[in-house]
């Protein structure tokens, strides 16, 4: 069946530190991938997608890139503030209506 | 443009009591989805409606779960004779179509259950 394995955390960094959080999926068909945020005590935000091969989807600074070959879509960003702490999950869409999320991985970023 | 509302934030209720969760999707928004989080694990999904009527329910629990999006008022999600392993975040999302291009979460309703 479908799902979706995330590195887990948590993911310590310091201020302006490069940043990785590695997903990787398994699904039937060519699914569409997808990054939630969640801030402490909110609801998931939906931060990219990615709906093909070799499609990155960015936003707000972080970037990933959908790899069919690896069957991947890790999350990065080059520079990582303190604002950015918080629960990061990966997420896909094959056939069918629903979403298979990660377990989230957990970003602290300290000053 | 209000969210997605859910309420209420936080419930408590005893082992066998019923759990009612709300959920108003956004507006212009006619799907609806019902997601579990358990602690330490991601996101499970349980039922897909639209207006009036269950698309998808695969995910829920065959016994003690039901859900409805009626034509007016929010989508409820009711759980009866609780138990605690139905301690939980649950959420709901919403989306304008079949949620190809993603969804937007609520806030979601934590229950506990002593």
């Amino acid at each position: 069946g479908d799902s979706v394995t995330q590195m887990e955390g948590p993911v310590t960094l310091s201020e302006e530190a490069f940043l990785t959080i590695n997903c990787t999926y398994t699904a039937t068909g060519y699914p569409s991938l997808f990054w939630y945020v969640q801030y402490p005590g909110e609801g998931l935000q939906l931060l990219l997608k990615a709906t093909k091969a070799d499609d990155k989807g960015s936003n707000k600074g972080f970037e990933a890139t959908y790899r069919k070959e690896t069957t991947s879509f890790h999350l990065e960003k080059g520079s990582v503030q303190v604002s950015d702490s918080a629960v990061y999950f990966c997420a896909l869409r094959s056939t069918g209506n629903q979403f298979y999320f990660g377990t989230g991985t957990s970003l602290t970023v300290i000053p | 443009n209000a969210g997605v509302m859910q309420n209420p934030r936080h419930l408590v209720r005893r082992r066998g009591q019923e759990a009612r969760l709300r959920c108003s999707p956004m507006k212009g928004h006619s799907h609806v989805y019902w997601y579990r989080q358990l602690p330490e694990e991601g996101l499970k999904f349980m039922v897909y409606l639209q207006k009036e009527n269950i698309i998808d329910e695969s995910g829920m629990p065959k016994e003690r779960f039901s859900a409805e999006f009626p034509k007016e008022g929010p989508s409820i999600l009711r759980i009866q004779q609780v138990v605690r392993g139905d301690s939980a975040a649950y959420f709901c999302a919403s989306s304008p179509n079949d949620g190809r291009d993603g969804y937007t979460f609520g806030s979601g309703t934590r229950l506990t259950v002593v």
